[in-house]
């Protein structure tokens, strides 16, 4: 069964400052997804950025951008120029390309942004 | 907002007693996920279904059960409540089985006193 590990229950970082979330994951699969999730206070889960495993180029998304290693089964969240907005719990989740097609998350990391 | 609803967003209920959830996929989207998020088990994945069939299962307690309608839309039925199962409901829902991303609704919150 695949496993996803969040190793920093907490995190801040002060406005306008750049942030790294950690994830690691195990699995025995050659082909998968990987996502972070933001869950903000309205506890809507909301999907920040997703990585194919079969592609080498990390994914970007505007300020948000992933540091993808597959062979250390490593998928780390970096946000630029944080914000206040960005304050939530973010969670780092894993998809089987084939068979099931549940979400795995990890126990997500809580990051506070200082003004 | 996600265009995934799910009703009621609360629910306070007794032990013993039986709740059922309900939730509309985006339009057009065939799947259907419910997980369960609870602050001792975290994010848990329950049970799929795609165009009205159960897909997979999960995590799911035998008290707990599911459907999904014609209409696509998806119930989550929970029985014999326990204090245990008080927690915040995900409904997600995907176009298809290859499409990799969910969309998840608002979540219910369920308290069992």
């Amino acid at each position: 069964a695949q496993t996803v590990t969040q190793s920093q229950p907490e995190m801040s970082v002060q406005e306008a400052e750049t942030v790294t979330l950690s994830c690691t994951y195990d699995t025995s699969e050659s082909d998968y997804y990987l996502f972070w999730y933001k869950q903000p206070p309205s506890r809507q889960m909301i999907l920040v950025i997703r990585q194919e495993a079969y592609k080498q180029q990390n994914a970007t998304e505007n300020r948000f951008s992933v540091n993808f290693q597959k062979a250390a089964k490593s998928f780390s969240l970096k946000i630029s120029d944080s914000q206040l907005g960005d304050a939530a719990m973010y969670f780092c989740a894993y998809r089987s390309a084939q068979g099931a097609q549940k979400l795995v998350f990890g126990q997500g990391t809580r990051l506070t942004i200082n003004p | 907002d996600s265009g995934v609803t799910q009703t009621p967003k609360h629910l306070i209920t007794a032990t013993g007693q039986r709740v059922t959830l309900r939730c509309s996929p985006r339009s057009g989207d065939l799947s259907v996920y419910w997980y369960q998020q609870s602050l001792d088990q975290g994010l848990q994945f329950l049970i799929q279904y795609y165009n009205g069939e159960e897909r997979a299962k999960g995590n799911i307690l035998e008290r707990f059960s599911a459907q999904q309608f014609p209409d696509l839309h998806s119930e989550l039925n929970l029985s014999s409540l326990e204090l245990g199962d008080s927690a915040l409901y995900f409904c997600a829902s995907s176009v298809s089985l290859i499409a990799y991303e969910q969309y998840f609704g608002p979540g219910t919150r369920l308290t069992v006193t």
